[in-house]
């Protein structure tokens, strides 16, 4: 258990619609990221937060977007849903946002767009 | 930018058999590098790591050594088992202050009895 929680577990929805996916980091960590891991792209960077703020971008589509609450915990919105947005959404977390750090992975949210 | 490349697999190994999966990177400055696995249905664990050239990460019998010269950081394990079959990940985390990790595609290894 890597201490990291994300729900739900499984998301199906279809074409068009709105979901929100849900990240807590392990406790101290101020630092989440998001990743998507997908057959045909493999485990691409999406977005980070450090301590409630955006701290780096990486392909993420317009389409999606994220923060990171007082509390720390964050959420993935993905809105418009295409098929190709199938995919499985880690979340990480690490104590600080250097790059020697370990990140925490989450155990995913597999999401399904029908 | 910054890039990871692994071997391709899948790699089908007998227990007790030597493993070497190779990654290079592509990279400004002095990135962190990492080796990642991911048990089935599980979500990704740090196996081992290495922050600057000539460090070598270990751990469960694993070992990698950054080599600058070369820009590799390959996997290496004397006598796999079973319980290693799994998906394994190199990455790379750049110099810039935000840690974002830059993965290789992921090599599947499975160990036959």
């Amino acid at each position: 258990d890597s201490g990291v929680t994300q729900t739900p577990k499984h998301l199906i929805t279809a074409t068009g619609q709105r979901v929100t996916l849900r990240c807590s980091p392990r406790s101290g960590d101020l630092s989440v990221y998001w990743y998507q891991q997908s057959l045909d792209q493999g485990l691409q960077f999406l977005i980070q937060y450090y301590n409630g703020e955006e701290r780096a971008k990486g392909n993420i589509l317009e389409r999606f977007s994220a923060q990171q609450f007082p509390d720390l915990h964050s959420e993935l919105n993905l809105s418009s849903l295409e098929l190709g947005d199938s995919a499985l959404y880690f979340c990480a977390s690490s104590v600080s946002a250097n790059s020697y750090n370990e990140q925490f992975f989450g155990p995913g949210t597999r999401l399904t767009v029908l | 930018g910054d890039s990871v490349t692994q071997m391709e697999g899948p790699v089908t190994l007998s227990e007790e058999a030597c493993l070497t999966i190779n990654c290079t990177y592509t990279a400004t400055g002095y990135p962190s590098l990492f080796w990642y696995v991911q048990y089935p249905g599980e979500g990704l664990q740090l196996l081992l790591k290495a922050t600057k050239a000539d460090d070598k990460g270990s751990n469960k019998g694993f070992e990698a050594t950054y080599r600058k010269e070369t820009t590799s950081f390959h996997l290496e394990k004397g006598s796999v088992q079973v319980s290693d079959s799994a998906v394994y990940f190199c990455a790379l985390s750049g110099s810039s202050n935000t840690g974002k990790l830059i993965f290789g595609q992921g090599t599947t290894l499975q160990v036959k009895p």
